[in-house]
């Protein structure tokens, strides 16, 4: 289930620090934001959500912020571990008429220097 | 409780022929979903099923098909294969009040020759 992206995004941490993890959207109809995680060999998996009327939700060590103004995103992770190396992804999801069909940006490769 | 299984994990396959792909979605779970996942394009929708209904349908020509059985298992079929359909591909499952929450199973690693 590797994400292998020859263009993908890479952002580089230290183990310990905060990572930021942006995204712009384009559909400003979507009902939900939604970030995922993809580690190498594996499908992606969901870490955290927000509904479009608001603009900060917060998980375990994770805090997502959603700006509509500009259609931005962003996914905030405290004190990064080595085990949130991945490829992240943001998804929209459109909910008119029963839509359960998410639309993926390209992903962001997160790597975790020690 | 097991996660979502998809079956066969790689298949090698030649232009022409046709694929089926096979996902076992999460005990309980009856909405299935199944994308695409390739370097250039990413991860793209293809289908979603609920109740053995197609929902949702992607941006994908007629090739590519899909059905759900009343136990909830999905299947998938790509007919006159081509180079460019060789990818991940991936199949989700959720529960219907859940639909943000999509449980992703490993991928079928699908390389046309």
């Amino acid at each position: 289930g590797e994400s292998v992206g020859l263009h993908l995004p890479t952002l580089s941490v230290q183990e310990g620090d905060n990572s930021i993890i942006n995204c712009a959207y384009s559909n400003s109809a979507s009902d939900y934001f939604i970030w995922y995680k993809q580690e190498s060999g594996k499908g992606p998996q969901f870490i955290i959500d927000i509904r479009s009327n608001m603009d900060k939700r917060q998980g375990q060590r994770v805090t997502v912020l959603l700006n509509k103004t500009v259609k931005h995103l962003s996914l905030q992770i405290a004190a990064t571990q080595p085990g949130d190396s991945a490829v992240y992804f943001c998804a929209e999801k459109d909910g008119h008429q029963g839509a359960q069909k998410l639309v993926f940006g390209q992903g962001t490769r997160l790597t975790i220097n020690p | 409780k097991a996660g979502v299984t998809q079956t066969p994990r790689y298949l090698i396959k030649t232009r022409g022929q046709q694929v089926t792909l096979s996902c076992s979605p999460i005990s309980g779970h009856r909405s299935v979903s199944w994308y695409q996942q390739t370097p250039g394009q990413g991860l793209q929708f293809l289908f979603e099923y609920f109740s053995e209904t197609q929902r949702n349908k992607g941006n994908f020509p007629g090739r590519f098909s899909g059905r759900q059985f009343s136990n909830s298992r999905s299947e998938m079929n790509v007919s006159t294969l081509e180079l460019g359909d060789s990818a991940l591909y991936l199949c989700a499952s959720s529960l219907l009040a859940r639909a943000n929450e999509q449980f992703f199973g490993p991928g079928t690693r699908l390389t046309v020759l």
